[in-house]
């Protein structure tokens, strides 16, 4: 069974500080590993994902993830925060990126001006 | 191109209804899934349609089915609904053929009010 853990369901930053979420995954085989933003009274949109290959990976709106096996890890970083990153972003998993994805309970973004 | 496409956009009903959710996926896609997301959670997976079939299901009770058309648009049915079915009911869909390494690709949701 697969699973995902956000530490932290709330997370709040200044504007043009670094923003860090944190995922941590479990698999019993390779993962595929998701970050989806929720806008207010929206669905998913995907930031970003890793599949195989290069383990940093860039997505949209300035965002990353680095995809560290070792520890179990896959965080979504961006350097400047920006008053519209303010949302909820979902780490998932799954074993293939067609297939039933396991998501976390989500972190909620506040930038602060 | 027109996203996954999703209807209705609220829906409120009562214990014991029944309710059908509708989802048309984004052009070129073949796959369809569905998720339940509560409030203040993580969407939980429902189940997968391909070829007009079942594919993979979640740990949801048989009080919801679905069904996938020839133009590979689906339906979510719920019977005998519970105020806890009360939830974002999101639609997911993934390119026609395609790798494994394929993303699927979110509607805007129904938002589902059992009171």
């Amino acid at each position: 069974a697969q699973s995902v853990t956000q530490l932290g369901s709330h997370v709040s930053v200044s504007e043009g500080a670094l923003v860090l979420l944190r995922c941590n995954y479990s698999s019993s085989v390779p993962p595929y590993l998701f970050w989806y933003v929720q806008y207010p009274n929206q669905g998913l949109q995907l930031l970003l994902k890793y599949t195989t290959g290069a383990t940093l990976v860039k997505g949209i709106n300035g965002f990353e993830a680095e995809f560290k096996k070792s520890e179990t890890s896959f965080h979504l970083t961006k350097p400047s925060a920006h008053m519209s990153d303010a949302a909820e972003y979902f780490c998932a998993v799954s074993d293939t990126g067609r297939r039933a994805l396991t998501f976390g309970s989500g972190t909620r973004l506040q930038v602060q001006p | 191109d027109a996203g996954v496409t999703q209807s209705p956009t609220h829906l409120i009903k009562t214990r014991g209804q029944q309710v059908t959710l509708r989802c048309s996926p984004k052009s070129g896609h073949d796959t369809v899934s569905w998720y339940q997301q509560a409030l203040g959670q993580g969407p939980q997976f429902i189940f997968q349609y391909y070829e007009e079939e079942e594919r993979q299901r979640g740990n949801f009770p048989d009080r919801f089915s679905g069904h996938q058309f020839p133009n590979y648009s689906s339906e979510l049915n719920v019977n005998a609904l519970l105020l806890g079915d009360s939830a974002l009911y999101l639609c997911a869909s993934s390119p026609l053929g395609g790798a494994s390494t394929d993303t699927q690709y979110f509607g805007p949701g129904t938002r589902l009010t059992v009171l």
